[in-house]
């Protein structure tokens, strides 16, 4: 199994202001992802953190409001940008240690985002 | 879109076993169909997989019928801690989450 770590776990911030979310993992890992979390809902992907090259957005995630890096393969950021109260969510890091349908996913727990 | 159904939620005794369906009938023949369970504030935990046969690990079982259209998650004796929310997934290169089931384990 992969421990990941997630930093911040919490934070508040100003509305118009940018978060940098941090998720670090213990091992090397194939692939990782992010997810949003809104106040009583399932959790939604954003987008897929490709290693060397630019991250894999889902429908309705765009680049410029959730830019992601990934320098190797033990690390990752999400930046949220230009928040605004409907950003308030809680954000959470994904990773599988192998390609293919029959590797299990693991969380981190999670970073909780309120924006005022 | 997530390919899976599941009831919003559902009621347990403490003790019981409790089974929890999930419908997956446009599952693809390399698909495999994922149970993961969050608890309250925490993140999703991995509970088992399957393909095609059924499969048991030391916190539950995955009955997957013969058709694969559909599965059941068993947890064999369900504790007060077994209260979450439970995530039946079909896999493909991601996970995508659908609404899941609430389980409450009655005492």
């Amino acid at each position: 199994s992969a421990v990941i770590s997630q930093k911040p776990s919490r934070d508040i911030c100003q509305r118009g202001t940018s978060l940098t979310i941090q998720c670090q993992v213990d091992s090397q890992v194939t692939m990782m992802f992010w997810y949003r979390q809104q106040p009583g809902q399932s959790l939604t992907l954003i987008a897929t953190a490709n290693q060397g090259s630019e991250a894999t957005y889902e429908s309705g995630f765009v680049i410029d409001k959730f830019p992601i890096s990934r320098p190797n393969l033990t690390f990752s950021t999400l930046t949220v940008s230009n928040m605004s109260p409907e950003d308030s969510s809680i954000y959470l890091c994904s990773v599988t240690g192998g390609w293919g349908m029959n590797t299990e996913a693991f969380f981190g727990q999670g970073t909780r985002l309120t924006v005022v | 879109d997530a390919k899976t159904t599941q009831p919003p939620s559902m009621d347990c005794a403490e003790g019981r076993a409790a089974n929890l369906p999930c419908n997956h009938s446009t599952i693809s023949g390399n698909e495999y169909v994922y149970w993961y369970r969050q608890i309250h504030s925490q993140g999703p935990q991995y509970i088992i997989h399957g393909l095609k046969n059924n499969e048991t690990n030391e916190m539950a079982s995955l009955i997957i019928t013969e058709d694969r259209k559909s599965s059941t998650l068993i947890l064999p004796h369900a504790t007060l801690r077994d209260t979450a929310v439970y995530y039946c997934i079909v896999r493909d290169d991601k996970i995508i989450f659908g609404k899941g089931t609430r389980l409450h384990i009655l005492p």
